[in-house]
């Protein structure tokens, strides 16, 4: 069926450098994306988000990109810092009931 | 803003019994709200959709006589184990929809150990 999926399952980058964790789509009527950040224990904490009307929004040091042709999104993170260390999930909305279908997961490890 | 609670944070019970969960959005109202279910190290499977003064929408595969959902506010909606097993055990995640812009925004979970 029909899915999202991420294309690392763990990444690990140096404090202060960028990081770049992307994610697959092939629902093409899926029209609104997320990225959730997890930490251990925790729910998911909203990062950013974009429609499909969009092919790049930016936040503070996070940035997403929607390539429609592909079905590729991605999020940057600037100046990866400690704090960023977590499992970040893509999410898309699946239908007009509003519900998401969530991605495997990257777990990301910022070393010092 | 956009702050969603539940209660409890942790539960432990015994084999058979009910246990109700808690979902509240604390500072906006939801008419739509989810339940999410999470085993360790994987990603999050929704449950059910709950609409706020309607039943609640079950996905495939997930007993709707065990996971009892009721949204009787805007603000409240609340998941009940019933009879509870071993296998029932997992990380319970509610999440509330802002109307404004369809973000959900997600509690930060209730972890369940039957036993």
């Amino acid at each position: 069926g029909e899915s999202v999926g991420l294309h690392l399952p763990t990444l690990s980058v140096q404090e202060g450098d960028n990081s770049i964790i992307n994610c697959a789509y092939s629902n093409s009527a899926s029209d609104y994306f997320i990225w959730y950040k997890q930490e251990s224990g925790k729910g998911p904490q909203f990062i950013i988000d974009i429609r499909s009307n969009m092919d790049k929004r930016q936040g503070q040091r996070v940035t997403v990109l929607l390539n429609k042709t592909v079905k590729h999104l991605s999020l940057q993170i600037a100046a990866t810092q400690p704090g960023d260390s977590a499992v970040y999930f893509c999410a898309e909305n699946v239908n007009s009931g509003y519900a998401l279908n969530f991605g495997k997961g990257t777990s990301l490890l910022v070393t010092p | 803003g956009a702050v969603v609670s539940q209660h409890p944070s942790r539960v432990i019970c015994k084999s058979g019994t009910s246990v109700k969960i808690e979902c509240r959005s604390l500072d906006f109202q939801a008419t739509t709200m989810f339940w999410y279910r999470q085993f360790p190290k994987q990603s999050l499977m929704l449950m059910a959709t709950s609409n706020e003064g309607s039943k609640a929408t079950y996905e495939q595969g997930v007993e709707k006589d065990k996971f009892l959902i009721n949204h009787a506010s805007l603000t409240l909606s609340t998941l009940t184990v019933t009879s509870a097993h071993p296998e029932d055990s997992s990380f319970y995640i509610c999440s509330a929809r802002f109307s404004r812009t369809d973000t959900q925004y997600f509690g930060p979970g209730t972890r369940l150990t039957v036993l």
